[in-house]
């Protein structure tokens, strides 16, 4: 019972570099979107999507991309990495896009951008 | 502007006492409150919720208080174990579907 995995665990980066971090699901969940926790701040959704082929803007857009081609996958790329976006990125599933819906985590990506 | 604040960045409680966390929010349009429990490398887990047509949720050793007119509320633990030393949220939902959450509170369990 995988639930939400997220890869790399750990990843570094030079400004400008690209890079795709990736979610997965194995619970058939509708709902998934993609959080950044940065110290002394609660967790702000960047992107999320309520089914495959539908996307939409959270919070912090800016400067990532996501794509959701299957109920499964839910990568979030970043064309030109900032220092701005060193952060830990999480990825979230509940079965629907309700936001008093409990999610489920994946254990983050730590992603440093020199 | 904080919407959801969780003032105290951390807290230490004698292992079998209660431990009392604080969240304040400060739009009354949220209707619909979760805690969630982080681990160290992990991601954040659910803890309980409560709604807003409710003052109180319980479940096992959790419980959380909601004081609308304050626009406060609080999770109690009791009694406090050591595998409850994590980084507990608050988040706050409304209608409009959005969850903001609070930037979290450290919890430690003292043997």
């Amino acid at each position: 019972n995988a639930g939400v995995t997220q890869t790399p665990k750990f990843h570094i980066l030079k400004t400008g570099q690209s890079m795709t971090l990736q979610c997965a699901q194995d619970m058939n969940h509708g709902y998934l979107s993609w959080y950044r926790q940065d110290p002394g701040m609660g967790l702000r959704r960047i992107h999320y999507s309520v089914a495959a082929g539908i996307t939409d803007k959270g919070e912090v857009p800016d400067g990532y991309n996501v794509s959701r081609s299957n109920t499964e996958d839910f990568p979030l790329r970043l064309e030109s990495a900032a220092p701005s976006q060193t952060s830990v990125y999480f990825c979230a599933s509940s079965r629907q896009g309700f936001s008093n819906q409990p999610q489920h985590f994946g254990d983050g990506t730590r992603l440093s951008i020199l | 502007d904080q919407q959801v604040k969780q003032n105290s960045p951390s807290l230490s409680v004698q292992e079998g006492r209660i431990s009392i966390l604080n969240c304040d929010y400060t739009n009354s349009m949220f209707d619909y409150f979760l805690w969630y429990k982080k681990y160290p490398a992990e991601g954040p887990t659910f803890l309980i919720s409560i709604s807003s047509i409710k003052d109180k949720n319980e479940d096992g050793r959790f419980t959380v208080f909601l004081n609308k007119s304050a626009k406060h509320l609080s999770l109690h633990i009791v009694p406090s174990q050591p595998g409850d030393s994590a980084v507990y949220f608050c988040a706050a939902s409304s209608a409009t579907h959005q969850l903001i959450w609070g930037a979290g509170t450290k919890l430690i369990i003292k043997p």
